[in-house]
């Protein structure tokens, strides 16, 4: 099955940038998508098809893909960025075909 | 608007059964692939299940195959989600979502999910 790596967890001061990376075998010849999910809630999406917002996800994010990592940018971080992240593809060519991230907790100090 | 709102969870012993519902409204269900994906304590996302417009097609993880199966009522605008023979790794948070794409899919709205105890 097609495996995608996040680091566990990334810490940013609030107005500095938060860089998440999704590694996997040349996950720039797909479509990466990522949510947001706080404690106790459910996943929100954030960035479909690599870089595009859906309605009401603030310019701050931002997501781009190529070779063998695709990375979701959060600039101005807030408080309210604190959560976990995942990436997620549809790989029509393995077993599961949508596969999700490890995850990444990003931590705002 | 849109919701999906789960139902059916509970505590339930090893080697038991249990049946997820999931409710939608406020968009097009019967036009939408449907899945159900869940958490693990403390665990990230795993998706186990899809199944199709007209339940033509429908797939799972390896991890639950042969145990759980997928369902839907486009009369009633339901998912369900059939789970036996269930063991201590099956608890989770179960959330239903809609699959929307027709190439690369992925999940747009999500329930706000069901947890599901197996414990004796």
């Amino acid at each position: 099955s097609y495996v995608l790596t996040q680091p566990p967890s990334v810490l940013v001061a609030p107005g500095q940038t938060a860089t998440i990376t999704c590694g996997g075998d040349k996950i720039g010849s797909q479509s990466v998508h990522w949510y947001q999910q706080k404690p106790g809630q459910a996943p929100v999406l954030v960035i479909h098809y690599d870089s595009d917002r859906p309605s009401g996800i603030p310019e701050r994010f931002s997501g781009s893909n190529s070779g063998n990592t695709a990375t979701l940018t959060i600039s101005r971080v807030e408080a309210g960025d604190e959560a976990d992240y995942y990436c997620q593809v549809w790989d029509g060519s393995n077993h599961p075909n949508y596969v999700f991230g490890t995850g990444t907790k990003v931590f705002v100090l | 608007q849109v919701q999906l709102v789960e139902s059916g969870g509970g505590l339930v012993k090893p080697g038991g059964s249990l049946r997820l519902s999931c409710a939608a409204s406020g968009f097009s269900f019967s036009d939408s692939y449907m899945s159900w994906i869940r958490q693990a304590p403390g665990r990230g996302l795993e998706w186990i299940s899809y199944i199709s417009r007209t339940s033509t097609y429908t797939d799972y993880a390896d991890s639950v195959k042969g145990r759980f199966t997928i369902s839907r009522d486009n009369t009633r605008n339901s998912v369900f989600l059939q789970m036996n023979n269930l063991r201590a790794e099956d608890t989770a948070l179960y959330f239903c979502a809609r699959n929307y794409g027709d190439y690369d899919p992925y999940f747009d709205y999500w329930g706000q999910g069901i947890l599901v105890t197996v414990s004796s």
